[in-house]
């Protein structure tokens, strides 16, 4: 159980496009879910927390308009990249937390390799 | 807001041997600390964890320790072997909004 999934596992993008990437929480409700990214051999860094039927918070330092995030449902968040730069190309991770438990633990995706040329 | 701070960034020891990882956090209203296990391009795997109304916890190999005077926890490994290589992050859980705020990694390299 609480299985996480990402799509697309990897994508490759033209500067100025823009990405969606889905996180799917498969078998369990999620009103919340996070975004991190993670640059190569560094840690994971939060960019903001998805919150189902609100809107998204973000961390400091993080575009709200350049990183799109909807959480139109208990078992899906996405994030969408807009006018994406090579800046941008990097390791994307979502993790969910359970609704309705009152445990702390978050589950992670898979991830989603981004890469802008 | 909180920050963590984890050390050393790389590790090496002999298989068989003990490796310690060390971080502290900034806030004292963090009640969660996992750690988590990396493997290149995957995603982190929770390897232990520990609340703050506990001192240590143990999980065969594996062992977390909490001082929240302090405000320092530490993952030990024991009688480490090849596959424990991989990229080792603590985090620490801020009490309001529940998320999850990492250390910078640990890379341990287990020398067969």
């Amino acid at each position: 159980g609480a299985v996480v999934s990402q799509h697309p596992s990897w994508v490759i993008c033209k500067s100025g496009t823009s990405v969606k990437i889905e996180c799917r929480s498969l078998d369990f409700q999620a009103t919340t879910m996070f975004w991190y990214r993670q640059f190569p051999k560094q840690s994971l860094m939060l960019m903001a927390t998805s919150n189902e039927g609100s809107k998204a918070t973000y961390e400091q330092g993080v575009e709200k308009d350049k990183f799109l995030i909807n959480h139109a449902s208990l078992t899906l968040s996405t994030l969408t990249v807009t006018s994406a730069h090579p800046e941008d190309s990097s390791f994307y991770i979502c993790s969910a937390r359970p609704t309705g438990t009152s445990g702390p633990q978050q589950y992670f995706g898979p991830g989603t390799r981004l890469t802008v040329t | 807001g909180e920050n963590v701070e984890q050390h050393p960034s790389t590790l090496s020891v002999q298989e068989g041997d003990s490796a310690v990882i060390k971080c502290t956090y900034s806030d004292s209203a963090s009640n969660y600390f996992p750690w988590y296990k990396q493997e290149l391009g995957k995603r982190p795997q929770l390897i232990i964890d520990i609340r703050s109304n506990v001192g240590e916890k143990k999980d065969q190999r594996i062992a977390v320790t909490l001082n929240k005077t302090a405000k320092h926890f530490s993952l030990h490994i024991t009688e480490t072997q090849p596959e424990d290589s991989a990229v080792y992050f603590c985090a620490a859980r801020l009490n309001q909004g529940g998320k999850l705020i990492f250390g910078q990694g640990t890379e341990l390299s287990v020398k067969p």
